[in-house]
């Protein structure tokens, strides 16, 4: 099954704000509100930044933000910070029996 | 404090089988609102879920169509934790493999990640 597809890097300077997108099809992204993000810095677990398209778990910056229009989802990082240099990664539901469908995952560079 | 442990060899043999258990800590595998799955990422395949399984009544097992020739994800309930099995492993198996949980809170996120087990298979 096809991965969702995320640019590969995404950059900007310190107070920046980037938006890192994730392209599916109407069969998982444009289907469900279902859309989580993950931030993952070298050698570590990915940590929950965002689920169900625009919600943050507790203790996550509210410098994170999500949303989606037809089968894109977005994540934007706003007044970007040095420790936001990280992988990031989408989720997204696809159906019951095989319900997740990975991003191809984006490099953010904070130059 | 909610955590999962990994546990399991870094090397296996090709034709041989994976073995890698997740022990749950301040949760249980027996939960009627989670799912556990084992999960990897290699450089050349980026992260690919491969199985699950949770308990609704009974218990459940979902697996990826990639791999569900040759895997088994298993609940311990007597040692709260679950497992995965990959039979005949190949280098292209070679990944780090991360046992998650989804907590059903919200639609196919994961919460709760373990660390992460490097497997090599090589000879």
């Amino acid at each position: 099954q096809s991965a969702l597809t995320q640019p590969a890097s995404v950059s900007g300077s310190p107070g920046q704000s980037i938006t890192i997108s994730c392209t599916g099809t109407s069969s998982d992204v444009g289907g469900y509100n279902s859309v989580s993000w993950y931030q993952q810095h070298p050698g570590t677990a990915p940590k929950l930044m965002i689920y169900e398209v625009s919600n943050r778990p507790s203790g996550v910056s509210n410098r994170f933000s999500g949303s989606k229009s037809g089968n894109t989802a977005s994540l934007t990082i706003s007044g970007l910070q040095a420790e936001d240099e990280a992988d990031y990664f989408c989720i997204s539901h696809r159906n019951d029996r095989r319900p997740y469908a990975f991003g191809t995952g984006t490099k953010v560079t904070v130059l | 404090q909610i955590q999962l442990q990994q546990s399991g060899p870094g090397l296996v043999k090709p034709s041989q089988t994976l073995s890698l258990t997740c022990a749950i800590s301040g949760d249980s595998v027996s939960s009627t609102s989670a799912a556990w799955s084992w999960i990897r990422q290699s450089p050349s395949r980026g992260l690919e879920w491969l199985g699950r399984t949770y308990y609704r009544s009974k218990w459940y097992n979902d697996y990826a169509v990639s791999v569900e020739s040759r895997i088994t994800v298993n609940p311990d309930t007597s040692k709260n934790q679950f497992s995965l099995q990959l039979n005949s492993v190949t280098p292209e198996d070679t990944a780090v493999y991360y046992c998650a949980r989804d907590p059903g809170q919200c639609l196919s996120c994961f919460d709760l990640w373990g660390r992460g087990t490097l497997v090599t298979v090589s000879s």
